[in-house]
């Protein structure tokens, strides 16, 4: 099956530092890339979409220029945390869609980053 | 708008027993039902999806879930659970095409020996 990668799995960073995380596609190459952030024991809040060669879409309540993201190719997005502080600590996982015939789309995910932000 | 609710955080079930784990969803149009399981500090895990036809799915690991389209509800069910089923399971809903997924809160299973 298709497989979506992360890295870095696990990254600790010191307050007001930024901080890369990639998603790829493997063995396609992906419509859409969508970034998810999840506080413990909760669900998966959707952050934004991100289109290859476009601006991302993001979700209400985030901020676009904190939550830095670049989809520079049909194979990989980033996130970039831009000055994190210790309440982004988060559990951040992406997702990249590939279009089926009839107009729909299959979407497979990643294994998530462990930010801590000291 | 769309929703999903797992009415129940946790779910307790003795090694051997059947399982469930209820979800209830709301949509505009025919869903798109998912259901994903999520170990610790791993990413998401497709377990089945409802999409159209027959309204008993299976899935992996020998989970299946029934879509029941008048009470709007997905559950997810296994005959015999074992204690490495324990985990957080995720029912998520969509619409055809494009749409975003969204899913519920979550509900973990722990499953006793």
């Amino acid at each position: 099956g298709a497989v979506v990668s992360q890295h870095p799995s696990r990254v600790i960073c010191k307050s007001g530092t930024s901080v890369k995380i990639e998603c790829r596609s493997l063995d396609f190459q992906a419509t859409t890339m969508f970034w998810y952030r999840q506080f413990p024991k909760q669900s998966l809040m959707l952050m934004a979409t991100s289109n290859e060669g476009s601006k991302a879409t993001y979700e209400q309540g985030v901020e676009k220029d904190k939550f830095l993201i670049n989809h520079a190719s049909l194979t990989l997005s980033t996130l970039t945390v831009t000055s994190a502080h210790p309440e982004d600590s988060s559990f951040y996982i992406c997702s990249a869609t590939i279009a089926t015939s009839g107009g729909d789309y299959e979407q497979y995910f990643g294994p998530g980053t462990r930010l801590t932000v000291t | 708008a769309q929703s999903v609710a797992q009415p129940e955080d946790q779910v307790n079930v003795a090694e051997g027993n059947p399982l469930t784990v209820k979800c209830t969803y709301s949509v505009s149009g025919n869903p798109y039902l998912f259901w994903y399981v999520q170990y610790p500090n791993r990413g998401l895990q497709f377990l089945l999806k409802y999409i159209t036809g027959d309204n008993l799915v299976k899935g992996s690991y020998g989970f299946e879930a029934e879509f029941n389209k008048s009470q709007t509800s997905f559950h997810l069910k296994k005959p015999s659970a074992l204690v490495s089923d324990s985990a957080l399971y995720f029912c998520a809903v969509r619409v055809a095409g494009y749409s975003t997924l969204t899913f519920g809160k979550g509900t973990m299973l722990l499953v006793s020996p």
